[in-house]
């Protein structure tokens, strides 16, 4: 079985200061690794993904996130964020192997001017 | 040229209706997911078809019912709408072999039951 956890519903952070989002996984096997972003009324947007290789990916609009095995972590940063950046943050998780892909419950980045 | 679409993107029904969700992805993919986000925001797997093939099908209410009449398209049908069915759908779209399963998902359906 595999899971995610998203630990803070919401973040609150003032524009050009930095950000991390956190995202902590479980799997029995190894794991592809994925963070999208939904902007209100909208989709899910692939931000990056980490399939293998290095463990630190760089994805769109400035944003990079690590992979770390050891504390099964998948955190999200950005080093100054903007006012459109406000939307909301999936994490998701895949075992290798195995078709189904599960998503964290989400965190909603809230930027303030 | 919209990669995962689906139709309609707001819906306004009755509590009995009976309704469907039409979705077509035009990336190739062979597999085809519905998932159904709640008002919280949370996410969750309903159903994935492969090639035409059933693979995953979540504890969903047998009032859902998916098809898939290729692989290019997969629609949910839904009978006697409930209240509790208000939810934002999702259709989405992965190639498992390629790109570790990255899932590409359609723009949604707003569906609300009155």
């Amino acid at each position: 079985a595999q899971s995610v956890t998203q630990l803070d519903s919401q973040v609150p952070v003032f524009e050009e200061a930095p950000v991390e989002l956190r995202c902590n996984y479980s799997s029995s096997v190894s794991v592809y690794l994925f963070w999208y972003v939904q902007y209100p009324n909208q989709g899910l947007q692939l931000l990056l993904k980490y399939l293998s290789g290095s463990t630190l990916v760089k994805g769109i609009n400035g944003f990079e996130a690590e992979f770390n095995k050891s504390q099964t972590s998948f955190h999200l940063r950005k080093p100054s964020v903007h006012i459109s950046d406000t939307a909301e943050y999936f994490c998701a998780v895949s075992s290798v192997g195995y078709q189904k892909v599960t998503f964290g419950t989400g965190t909603k980045l809230q930027v303030i001017p | 040229d919209t990669a995962v679409s689906q139709t309609p993107k707001y819906l306004v029904t009755q509590m009995g209706n009976d309704k469907s969700i039409k979705c077509e992805q035009n990336l190739g993919h062979d597999t085809m997911y519905w998932y159904k986000q709640d008002s919280k925001k949370f996410l969750k797997i309903m159903f994935s078809y492969n090639n035409k093939e059933l693979i995953i099908n979540e504890t969903v209410p047998n009032r859902f019912s998916p098809k898939s009449p290729d692989k290019a398209h997969l629609n949910l049908h839904i009978n006697s709408l409930e209240l509790g069915d208000s939810a934002v759908y999702f259709c989405a779209s992965s190639q498992v072999s390629v790109s570790g399963n990255t899932i590409y998902f359609g723009e949604g359906s707003w569906l609300t039951v009155v």
